[in-house]
């Protein structure tokens, strides 16, 4: 069983800077299974990145995912105010067919 | 515009069940999989369960197996989730999510806004 790892747990930032979240993977993850996803309080997840760095529809082009194999990383090139928040990788498996996401990584205000 | 509403979640006791529904508009809901994913209260998330499209293809987490059964009505573009043994392990919010594709697909790109569920006695 793949078990995802993301640093840091916190990332505390400024707006305008850069922040780059990494998602580690127990053992080797197709690109094309690895997801990202941000959470607000008191709101569903929505849909960043997938296949590793495919934007999903409605995305700033701020927000960037990169990576292959076990590690993976998402890129915010200049955080806006909204984008204070949890943010979480998931990867799917095929062997057996199961979704794991990791811990998430919160960036929050400095 | 996908649109997800859960319902159905409530405070039930220990041992006891619950089946949740989620209403889906705005896609062709029997073009897709769907999934319930579950946030414990201050924590992350955990996916539930799968189903395929046509109902066919079922997956549960092992946290789940043998206690909750993932149907749907594609005629009344609904989801379903009946939840039975209930643990306080359980206590969530239930998050109804459509797939990327028509077995599974590899990510979930829409999310309705959850049902909470509590168990306690």
């Amino acid at each position: 069983e793949i078990v995802l790892t993301q640093s840091p747990g916190t990332l505390s930032l400024s707006p305008g800077e850069r922040a780059t979240l990494s998602c580690r993977a127990s053992q080797s993850v197709s690109s094309s299974y690895l997801a990202w996803y941000q959470q607000k309080p008191g709101q569903a997840p929505r849909l960043l990145i997938y296949g590793a760095s495919s934007r999903a529809t409605g995305i700033p082009d701020r927000f960037s995912g990169s990576g292959s194999g076990t590690d993976f990383t998402l890129t915010i090139s200049r955080l806006e105010p909204e984008d204070f928040a949890v943010y979480y990788c998931q990867q799917y498996g095929s062997s057996p067919r199961k979704f794991t996401f990791g811990p998430g990584t919160k960036v929050d205000i400095k | 515009e996908v649109q997800l509403v859960e319902s159905g979640g409530v405070v039930v006791q220990p041992g006891g069940s619950l089946r949740l529904s989620c209403a889906a508009s705005g896609f062709t809901f029997n073009d897709y999989a769907m999934h319930w994913v579950r946030q414990a209260p201050g924590k992350g998330l955990e996916w539930v369960s799968l189903i395929s499209w046509d109902g066919a293809g079922t997956y549960y987490a092992d946290s789940v197996k043998g206690r909750f059964t993932i149907s749907r009505d594609n005629r009344k573009n609904s989801l379903y989730l009946q939840m039975n043994s209930l643990t306080t392990e359980d206590t969530a919010l239930y998050y109804c999510a459509k797939a990327s594709g028509r077995i599974s697909g590899y990510y979930f790109d829409s999310w309705g806004q959850g049902t909470l569920v509590t168990v306690s006695s």
